[in-house]
């Protein structure tokens, strides 16, 4: 089994409905985060969670929510979709590296399609 | 802004040529990471260099971090098809609780 489960891998929607990604790890990680990746644009950080009574904005915040249940889970939602949030998204888990950097694990992501 | 500015964008190669792919910033980092994906999947991390000046080699890959902390290079020798993929930088800035800043990306296709 993958470190970092993702689902649904991918997701076809319409605009207005609310959608839901969940994201489970076996990593034992306290850190978890939620990207998403445009082409062209790279990989932004939508939120992020360092343990589970911690929550906070990245740099795209906006349209989304999260809900971090457990150390192990991490979900994304998103209450009204748009159609420019369709993108692939990320999540991932970290545990502090050398010099602080989180080294993050990613999953294999879920691409989403907001029609 | 982009913070982390990687170049090139694309890069289309043949087997067993040499390629350097870079990524610039104007602020400093404590520590910078390179990452690999391929289609279907999320990145994976190659390598962290966290001094300035430092040198990595991974194999045919080797990574610098400049020494000034705000740039590196990543470099691989004799490209095989299997080199084939997105290069991701990633940096650190001081005082971000170990967060990462992406680079928008490398997309190298190495050709047979």
């Amino acid at each position: 089994d993958a470190d970092v489960t993702q689902t649904p891998r991918n997701r076809i929607t319409k605009t207005g409905k609310r959608i839901m990604l969940e994201c489970s790890q076996t990593k034992g990680h306290d850190r978890m985060y939620w990207y998403r990746q445009d082409p062209g644009l790279g990989l932004r950080l939508i939120y992020y969670s360092f343990d589970v009574k911690d929550i906070n904005k990245g740099e795209i915040s906006d349209g989304y929510s999260v809900s971090r249940q457990a150390q192990a889970k991490f979900s994304l939602s998103l209450e009204s979709a748009i159609p420019n949030q369709t993108a692939l998204y990320f999540c991932a888990t970290s545990e502090a590296g050398p010099s602080g950097a989180n080294v993050l694990t990613f999953g294999a992501g879920s691409r989403l399609t907001v029609l | 802004t982009q913070l982390l500015e990687q170049s090139p964008q694309f890069l289309s190669i043949q087997e067993g040529e040499n390629l350097t792919v870079y990524c610039n910033s104007s602020s400093v980092f404590s520590s910078l990471q390179w990452y690999r994906q391929e289609p279907g999947e999320g990145p994976v991390l190659l390598v962290t260099v966290v001094t300035g000046g430092e040198v990595k080699k991974l194999k045919r890959l080797t990574f610098q971090f400049g020494d000034a902390r705000k740039d590196s290079s990543l470099h691989i020798t004799a490209a095989q098809t299997g080199d084939t993929g997105l290069y991701l930088c990633a940096g650190a800035r001081v005082g971000s609780q170990g967060n990462l800043i992406f680079g928008k990306g490398t997309k190298l296709s190495v050709k047979p």
